[in-house]
This record gives C-alpha cells, sequence and structure tokens, in this order.
C-alpha cells in the first residue's frame, strides 16, 4: 500500500470559489507530481515538483498553482473555480534515490464546479 | 520530448483468452519502462517494470517485453480474469527516477465472464 493521500476525495462547488486540493505523502519521496485525469482516460501533468521550494509546469496548461513548503505536502490551489475545471485529480510521489522512475498515487480528488 | 503511443484504446476479451497491449516510445535515452493498472475510483499502481538491459520479465500470469531496436514495448496477460478489468497506462523515462515519466493513453482492459 503506497503512503500517499488526497483530500476530499469528492468535490462539489459553485463557480468562483477557491479550493484547495490537498495531498500527503510518508515515504520520504523527493519529487510530487499533480495529474489531471480526464473521462478519456488519458493522464495530464500539470504540475510537478523535484523538492522544497521547487515547483514546475507540467505539459498541460492549467489556472491551478501549487506550493512545496514542506517535503511531505504539495497543495494543490484553484483561486477561482470554473465549471471547466471539473476533473479527476491525482496526486504522485516518487524517489529520485530508488532509480526506478516509479510513480506511487493517490486515490484522486473528483472536482465538480457547477 | 518522449513521445509514447498505446494501443488500443480498448479491448474487450472473454475470461481466460489472452491480451495484448502495445506501446512505442520515441526517445533513444528512455530506459525505463512500467507499465500501471488503474482500478475504477483508484490511482494507477505499478505492476510491473522493465529496464532496457532485459528483453522480457515475467510475474505469474503478467509479462512484458522490450523490443529497443524497434522501440516497442508490449504487456501480456495470459488466463484472463474478470478482476483485471482495469485500465492499463504504459510508460517510458530515462535515467531511472531522475526524469519525469511519459504516460501513454491508457487501454481500457474488459474481461467478460
Amino acid at each position: 500500500e503506497a503512503d500517499i493521500y488526497q483530500t476530499p476525495r469528492y468535490l462539489v462547488i459553485g463557480t468562483g470559489k477557491k479550493i484547495t486540493l490537498e495531498c500527503s505523502q510518508t515515504m520520504g519521496h523527493d519529487k510530487m507530481y499533480w495529474y489531471q485525469q480526464d473521462p478519456g482516460m488519458e493522464l495530464h501533468l500539470i504540475h510537478y515538483s523535484y523538492g522544497v521550494n521547487s515547483t514546475e509546469k507540467g505539459d498541460l496548461s492549467s489556472e491551478s498553482t501549487v506550493s512545496r513548503i514542506r517535503t511531505e505536502h504539495f497543495p494543490l490551489t484553484l483561486e477561482s473555480a470554473r465549471p471547466s475545471h471539473t476533473s479527476q485529480y491525482l496526486c504522485a510521489s516518487s524517489a529520485t534515490t530508488k532509480n526506478t522512475g516509479e510513480l506511487f498515487f493517490g486515490e484522486g480528488s473528483r472536482l465538480t464546479v457547477l | 520530448g518522449e513521445n509514447v503511443e498505446q494501443h488500443p484504446s480498448t479491448l474487450s476479451v472473454q475470461e481466460g483468452d489472452s491480451a495484448v497491449i502495445k506501446c512505442t516510445y520515441s526517445d533513444s535515452a528512455s530506459n525505463y519502462f512500467p507499465w500501471y493498472k488503474q482500478e475504477l475510483g483508484k490511482g494507477p499502481q505499478l505492476i510491473i517494470d522493465i529496464r532496457s538491459n532485459v528483453g522480457e520479465k515475467k510475474d505469474q500470469r503478467i509479462a512484458v517485453t522490450l523490443n529497443k531496436t524497434a522501440k516497442h514495448f508490449s504487456l501480456h496477460i495470459t488466463e484472463t480474469q474478470p478482476e483485471d478489468s482495469a485500465v492499463y497506462f504504459c510508460a517510458a523515462s530515462a535515467s531511472g527516477g531522475s526524469y519525469i515519466p511519459t504516460f501513454g493513453r491508457g487501454t481500457s482492459l474488459i474481461v467478460h465472464p
């Protein structure tokens, strides 16, 4: 079992609200990622981090922002949610030192914006 | 950058049949090729992986083959069972954990009892 947790698992909010999706891992992994998964299954990398105080934008442009103040914590924030942000968001982590590249995923946060 | 193509997008088989999912990659520097299984309502989970110095790897009913010359790798599931029904993703990355993996678009496998 991977020790990576996402909250909330499900969230329904109205347009214009600010939301933060939480992601925490207890494995001491240096790298963390956020993926957006559309109904067609494809995983789109939206943010990643190499370690504390490191954040990078992924392949898919996103209006969300992330922060990495602590190794174990990588929250994603939407300042003003819109219906187009409705999606499944997956957080993951990996350890560079393991030299395998294996990603450990959380169970996801399903966001619905009305 | 790396580009990973995955086929088919949907695969429907009868219980007991074999299933094969194929991926191609473009970057010859890629040397780590994992496969993830995503069950409904969960995040993807690693089921098997292979490195570029190995041509084939087996784990019970699951096997992965790699052809570095042709830049393609495949997942083989034998004696499929209904619990194998899930979405499967292939991925490729270089130098182990130093690089961000590139994922295929996923294959939805349906095993009919």
